[in-house]
């Protein structure tokens, strides 16, 4: 079956452009995830939706950074005023439900985003 | 959030066991034990998860210690594709830090040799 699905795989964009990324969850998963992974940083949790909602926005970086999710389906992720700080791989996830112990997360492929 | 120790780096050879320990003193009475593995450039993927008892799936099995302060994912027969970056993260009940999110660690890079 599908899978989470990522757009675009890589982007390329200059310092202090807007840019947008996209998540297509898989379907009647209600939770969703946003996760960046750099050189410097590992991988990083962003931010998480139950439905339409983000009970949790604790690691988005600043304020440049916001997410949205619509339907209870596809998210963005918009990063405002790009930095050269910004590139990263920016992964989405989602899973049945979100849950402490026992849902499983599955990712999809990335979105490689470079700021020059 | 309970964290957790992993050996940054492990070898093996084709189609021998392999155990990736982890290290998790601090694990609360109801934080469950997940283990993801990230193949080169792709995203994580789920490998299998536990609570007290021994898990085996498809995968790997999960051998968690009496006192659950550690444990060990086993992959039976290695194979050039289980070359991946292991993770193994705490994850815990609802109200919790842990909650919802994945927290990873470093990781242990798994290299195998023909």
């Amino acid at each position: 079956g599908a899978g989470v699905s990522q757009s675009p795989s890589n982007k390329v964009t200059e310092k202090g452009k807007d840019v947008e990324l996209r998540c297509d969850p898989i379907s009647g998963h209600t939770a969703l995830y946003w996760y960046r992974q750099s050189l410097g940083q590992g991988l990083e949790f962003l931010i998480y939706f139950q439905g339409n909602s983000a009970p949790d926005k604790s690691g988005l970086p600043s304020d440049r950074f916001s997410a949205e999710r619509t339907g209870g389906s596809v998210s963005t992720l918009t990063i405002q005023r790009t930095q050269q700080e910004d590139s990263a791989v920016y992964l989405c996830a989602s899973s049945s439900r979100a849950s402490g112990g026992t849902d499983t997360q599955y990712f999809g492929p990335g979105t490689r985003l470079t700021v020059l | 959030d309970a964290k957790t120790t992993q050996p940054n780096s492990m070898e093996s050879n084709e189609e021998e066991p392999v155990h990736l320990p982890c290290n998790h003193s601090t694990i609360s009475g109801t934080d469950y034990i997940h283990w993801y593995r990230q193949l080169p450039s792709q995203g994580p993927e789920y490998v299998i998860h536990g609570l007290t008892s021994n898990v085996n799936n498809r995968m790997a099995s999960l051998a968690i210690a009496e006192d659950r302060k550690s444990s060990t994912l086993i992959l039976h027969r290695a194979t050039l594709r289980d070359a991946a970056v292991y993770y193994c993260i705490l994850r815990g009940d609802a109200g919790g830090t842990s909650y919802g999110k994945l927290t990873f660690g470093q990781g242990t890079i798994l290299t195998v040799h023909p």
